[in-house]
């Protein structure tokens, strides 16, 4: 299995331009994660699906950021208009309810956004 | 609410020495709780997890980690520190009230070095 698939891995944008981050979960997986991390703040979920549709967005920071999943194969984190304090790792990470009762999420490499 | 709090954001030991990485947890229902390696430039890897089975649980790379109800603590230890382990360490305690898939709680992190 090729694991969970980020793209792109590195993202340098500047200020005000849209940038659009992509995740690949692992086939069969029905729950999609996406994190962010940064030094001040650690490790964050912005939001969440279970089959294709969004559960808890309560992490994302604002209405500039924006998430879809389409289909089981692949979502898209959206920022627009970016800003410096958007820099930071983004992963996505992926798991089955068929496991349910042990939770492991299973997470990409991440995607390293920078915002000049 | 469910949190983790890990003490110690940065820990160095000598290569061969006892690794002891130490977090604490908050949950208002039976914990499921993981550790996770990040490697520089990797996503998290899963080292561990505790699911209300054994109390002691033996994770890759010749990590433990030991559920004591009574502390609220799930310490990670390894008995001789490899150059290889230098690495962050998340603590992450799983949120599933009411049963269902649970998010991860993750805490800020801590980075083992490893000396010669």
């Amino acid at each position: 299995d090729a694991g969970v698939i980020q793209s792109p891995r590195h993202e340098v944008t500047e200020m005000g331009q849209e940038v659009t981050l992509r995740c690949k979960p692992i086939s069969g997986h029905d729950y999609l994660f996406w994190y962010r991390q940064t030094m001040m703040r650690g490790l964050e979920l912005l939001i969440y699906f279970n089959n294709n549709v969004p559960i808890d967005d309560s992490g994302m920071p604002e209405d500039r950021f924006s998430a879809k999943m389409p289909n089981a194969s692949f979502s898209t984190l959206k920022i627009q208009p970016s800003e410096p304090r958007d820099s930071a790792v983004y992963f996505c990470a992926s798991t089955s309810s068929g496991s349910w009762n042990t939770d492991t999420q299973y997470f990409g490499p991440g995607t390293r956004l920078t915002v000049l | 609410a469910q949190s983790v709090t890990q003490l110690g954001s940065h820990v160095s030991v000598s290569e061969g020495a006892l690794v002891l990485l130490r977090c604490n947890y908050s949950s208002s229902v039976p914990p499921y709780l993981f550790w996770y390696v990040q490697y520089p430039n990797q996503g998290l890897q899963l080292l561990l997890k505790y699911t209300s089975a054994a109390t002691l649980v033996k994770g890759i790379n010749g990590f433990e980690a030991e559920f004591k109800k009574s502390e609220t603590s799930f310490h990670l230890t390894k008995p001789s520190a490899h150059m290889s382990d230098a690495a962050e360490y998340f603590c992450a305690v799983s949120d599933r009230l009411g049963g269902s898939q649970g998010n991860l709680i993750f805490g800020k992190g801590t980075k083992l070095s490893v000396k010669p």
